[in-house]
């Protein structure tokens, strides 16, 4: 059964704080994504990775970095959160000539 | 750019209802083309995807037609369920390996019994 495993379900930051979101994928994908979904909003992507150590901005990256040291991690990185990115996070990995897989993603607070 | 435009919600439907939601797309080249379902507090599923022109893709008495001259991707169902109460995604990729995955901004259905 593949998957895509986001680290947590539920977080509460305080504002300010450094915050890291794990996602980790078990099929040999090489394009990762994170992505923010908000209400009416749809889904926004904020950054992707198509290899190791390679990563690219997507839509909304500001606030926001990531990390790709191997191949089946890929992270989030808040350097400062703020009430503003109080949100839902999605990871998803994606194979070529393959349909994406999604974790089941983190709710994120900050307050 | 790529893009993926999607029938705004909310929809609501009772249930036994026929369903049509709505998806065009705009890329380049020959994008393969996919609709997620995502139920409340999960992640997104995928429901069923077509790769080339006038493939038809199905699953849970879901399809969808890829019409390449109307550059269209229309999700149908017979007869819904309070069960498929959920969001629903349209999406398209490129097939060219390294890419990006360009979603529609979404449709939230509500079936009432």
């Amino acid at each position: 059964d593949v998957k895509v495993t986001q680290s947590s379900r539920y977080l509460v930051k305080r504002t300010g704080e450094k915050v890291f979101l794990e996602c980790v994928q078990d099929m040999d994908h090489e394009n990762m994504f994170w992505y923010r979904q908000d209400p009416g909003l749809g889904l926004r992507l904020i950054y992707f990775s198509y290899d190791v150590k390679m990563k690219e901005k997507g839509d909304i990256p500001e606030g926001y970095s990531v990390s790709r040291e191997k191949k089946e991690r890929f992270s989030l990185i808040l350097e400062s959160a703020s009430t503003n990115q109080t949100s839902m996070y999605l990871c998803a990995s994606l194979g070529a000539y393959t349909e994406a897989f999604f974790g089941q993603g983190t709710r994120l607070t900050v307050v | 750019g790529d893009s993926v435009t999607q029938m705004e919600g909310p929809v609501t439907l009772s249930e036994e209802a026929f369903l049509t939601i709505n998806c065009t797309y705009t890329a380049t080249g020959y994008p393969s083309l996919f609709w997620y379902v995502q139920y409340p507090g999960e992640g997104l599923q995928l429901l069923l995807k077509a790769t080339k022109a006038d493939d038809k893709g199905s699953n849970k008495g879901f399809e969808a037609t890829y019409r390449k001259e109307t550059t269209s991707f229309h999700l149908e169902k017979g007869s819904v369920q309070v069960s498929d109460s959920a969001v629903y995604f349209c999406a398209l990729t490129l097939n060219f390996g390294n890419e990006k995955l360009t979603f529609g901004t979404g449709t939230r259905l509500t079936i009432i019994p």
